[in-house]
């Protein structure tokens, strides 16, 4: 399986809306997919699991859709500390990887 | 707090050998999968391999197989990943990393990493 992860960059602003897109090259069964936050110098840090599933800590300010082939991860309001670069990921395979910086 | 410590990285010649040691604490080691996950410098994330609990079973990125050996100690909580025939392309921070094999398995809790630099 292959995930592609568009755009490669995204500028927004602070109390922007951000959405971010995954598509898997096949079906990814059961909508397992993952998303992953990373900022620089620092490990990643789990956000999203089975594709809408909040994980532990995660503001509701994130949020992940999408079935089949296709998954978005979307940033309702942009804080500051959410410019990161993001990975999706389903099973041994991540995304190339979108990076959410300041316009 | 899951806390997981790495060590055993450093610089290293092609063809040599490393053995990286992941400290884990704060949770039952013996219930969970664990893995590695790496990365190399500027570039996006490679998972790498996992073993599951037990230790009965283990799994390899195509890129590692056959070069790099993944086991456990639940005893003293501790993961191992054996590096061997080293190439130049396997230069990255190396992850420890709980793996949750249920929901079709995720990373949660990482580590800081430990940085492997294979360069002569």
């Amino acid at each position: 399986i292959v995930l592609t992860q568009s755009p490669g960059t995204l500028s927004l602003s602070p109390g922007e809306r951000a959405t971010l897109s995954c598509r898997a090259s096949q079906t990814v069964s059961s909508s397992y997919l993952a998303w992953y936050q990373q900022k620089p110098g620092q490990a990643p840090r789990l956000l999203i699991y089975s594709a809408s599933s909040r994980a532990t800590g995660i503001p509701d300010s994130f949020s992940g859709s999408g079935s089949g082939t296709d998954f978005t991860l979307t940033i309702s309001r942009l804080e500051p500390e959410d410019f990161a670069v993001y990975y999706c990921q389903q099973s041994g395979v991540f995304g190339g990887g979108t990076k959410v910086e300041i316009k | 707090e899951v806390q997981l410590l790495e060590s055993g990285g450093g610089l290293v010649q092609p063809g040599g050998s490393l053995r990286l040691s992941c400290a884990a604490s704060g949770f039952t080691f013996s219930d969970y999968a664990m893995s590695w996950v790496r990365q190399a410098p500027g570039k996006g994330l490679e998972w790498v391999s996992s073993i599951l609990g037990s230790g009965g079973r283990t799994y390899y990125a195509d890129s590692v197989k056959g070069r790099f050996t993944i086991s456990r100690d639940n005893a003293k909580n501790t993961l191992y990943l054996q590096m061997n025939s080293l190439r130049a392309e396997d230069t990255a921070l190396y992850y420890c990393v709980v793996y949750y094999v249920n929901s079709g398995g995720y990373f949660d809790h990482w580590g800081q990493g430990t940085l492997v630099t294979v360069s002569s």
